[in-house]
């Protein structure tokens, strides 16, 4: 089974802080994703990544940058956390191309971040 | 882009009651999952459906891709059924799914 592991579970942090969070896929899956999670919103794509460096924003980029050095990392970035940020981060990777389609998503366990 | 409806929101059952949870889209899509996320956050994906109708044990679900929805239907529910379930999808050549705003589901012993 594909592993998608988040390095923390529940973080709390001061508003003004850089804050990285962490996730790392096992099974050589080429792309990655970076959602947040608020209670009556759903899912929300924050960026998402196809390959190694390259990234392309999603929906709610604003105030956050990412980072895809190896294949099977992709790290969010605050470089500035606010209280506004404090929300559920789910990361998330699939195979690439068509293929993605046909095997859908894998979900980490989720960081909950509480800026305080 | 593509939108997303789910309903109901909220749904309570209890145990060995019958549901069906329905997401309808307002355009046509190509790329339709379902998930279940745990009372503990983890999300699972249940089904990849972009049409016609699949079975997992007491799940099932159909999608309608020509009508623009699709149904999950949950027999025999059990109190591990409890969580939020989404439905998410894709329309034209992206694969990047837009996410429900998810049903509720609390499963009363």
């Amino acid at each position: 089974d594909v592993k998608v592991t988040q390095s923390s579970r529940y973080l709390v942090k001061r508003t003004g802080e850089k804050v990285c969070l962490e996730c790392v896929q096992d099974m050589d899956h080429e792309n990655m994703f970076w959602y947040r999670q608020d209670p009556g919103l759903g899912l929300r794509l924050i960026y998402f990544s196809y390959d190694v460096k390259m990234k392309e924003k999603g929906d709610i980029p604003e105030g956050y940058s990412v980072s895809r050095e190896k294949k099977e990392r992709f790290s969010l970035i605050l470089e500035s956390a606010s209280t506004n940020q404090t929300s559920m981060y789910l990361c998330a990777s699939s195979l690439g191309g068509t293929e993605a389609r046909a095997y859908g998503y894998t979900f980490g366990s989720g960081t909950r971040l509480t800026v305080v | 882009g593509i939108q997303v409806e789910q309903s109901p929101p909220d749904l309570i059952l209890q145990e060995g009651a019958n549901s069906t949870l329905r997401c309808n889209f307002s355009d046509s899509v190509n790329n339709l999952q379902w998930f279940h996320q745990n009372p503990w956050g983890q999300l699972i994906n249940l089904f990849y459906i972009p049409s016609g109708t699949k079975q997992n044990g007491r799940l099932s679900a159909t999608t309608v891709a020509t009508e623009r929805y699709s149904l999950l239907y949950i027999s025999s529910s059990q109190t591990t059924d409890s969580g939020v379930y989404f439905c998410a999808g894709s329309s034209g050549g992206s694969y990047i799914p837009t996410f429900g705003r998810g049903t509720s589901l609390i499963v009363h012993p």
